[in-house]
């Protein structure tokens, strides 16, 4: 059973980087079946997609956090990371990873996802 | 302000069909990509309910049905129970963005 664990710290200061970690069990980060994508969830709000790494380690971002995240990948770990720089109140959020799955061409839906991290924003 | 629309809430008795509708545009649902079902129950992460439109994955209940047409997919939940109270989302993929794109979420209430 594929099982997926965000890790990290749970506050962060304002203009910091906030870095989470996802430990994939169960499963290869690196194999060409899947992708692998974070996603944010505020308090009382919505899902939001912030970007996803492909079996060949590249990656792909949510065009409105484009330039302050990064998405990497240690597959000796069998893990994926998340760093997302100059944060502001606004990104604080409970954080998930998740598989993506392609069941279709071309198509991918969430299938495996993590219990979500906690993440505060405050100085 | 979500890329796909869905209603803030719905709410239905014991027993009765409810439906919660996601829409699109052409960049999204309108050029082909498929819509997921999400259901998120109180502190919980989302667990994934329909895929592909109208696939329900073995151990989802044949009460829930998915369904899409032009720009716009439906959730529809029949004979609601009180476990079936939770948040909902519809997700796809926009060409547009180039990304993977959800709904602001629909809060079903069981009266």
């Amino acid at each position: 059973q594929l099982q997926l664990q965000e890790s990290g710290p749970g506050l962060v200061k304002p203009s910091e980087t906030l870095s989470l970690s996802c430990t994939v069990s169960g499963g290869s980060i690196s194999s060409s079946l899947n992708y692998w994508g974070w996603i944010r969830q505020p308090p009382g709000k919505g899902l939001e997609w912030i970007g996803t790494m492909y079996y060949s380690g590249s990656s792909k971002y949510n065009p409105s956090l484009k330039s302050r995240v990064t998405i990497s990948r240690d597959t000796s770990k069998n893990q994926l990371s998340l760093k997302l720089s100059s944060v502001i109140a606004a990104d604080a959020a409970l954080y998930y990873c998740a598989r993506l799955e392609e069941y279709s061409y071309g198509q991918y839906y969430f299938d495996y996802w993590g219990q979500g991290t906690l993440v505060s924003v405050s100085s | 302000q979500s890329v796909l629309t869905q209603p803030p809430s719905v709410s239905g008795a014991p027993g009765q069909r409810v439906t919660i509708s996601c829409t699109g545009s052409s960049s999204n649902i309108g050029a082909g990509y498929d819509v997921h079902w999400y259901q998120q129950l109180p502190g919980t992460a989302p667990k994934f309910l329909i895929y592909g439109n109208s696939n329900r994955p073995s151990g989802v209940p044949d009460r829930f049905s998915g369904s899409k047409s032009g720009t716009s997919a439906s959730l529809a939940i029949t004979g609601l129970q009180a476990e079936d109270e939770a948040d909902y989302y519809c997700q796809s993929y926009d060409s547009s963005l180039s990304g993977w794109v959800f709904g602001g979420g629909t809060k079903l209430t069981v009266l």
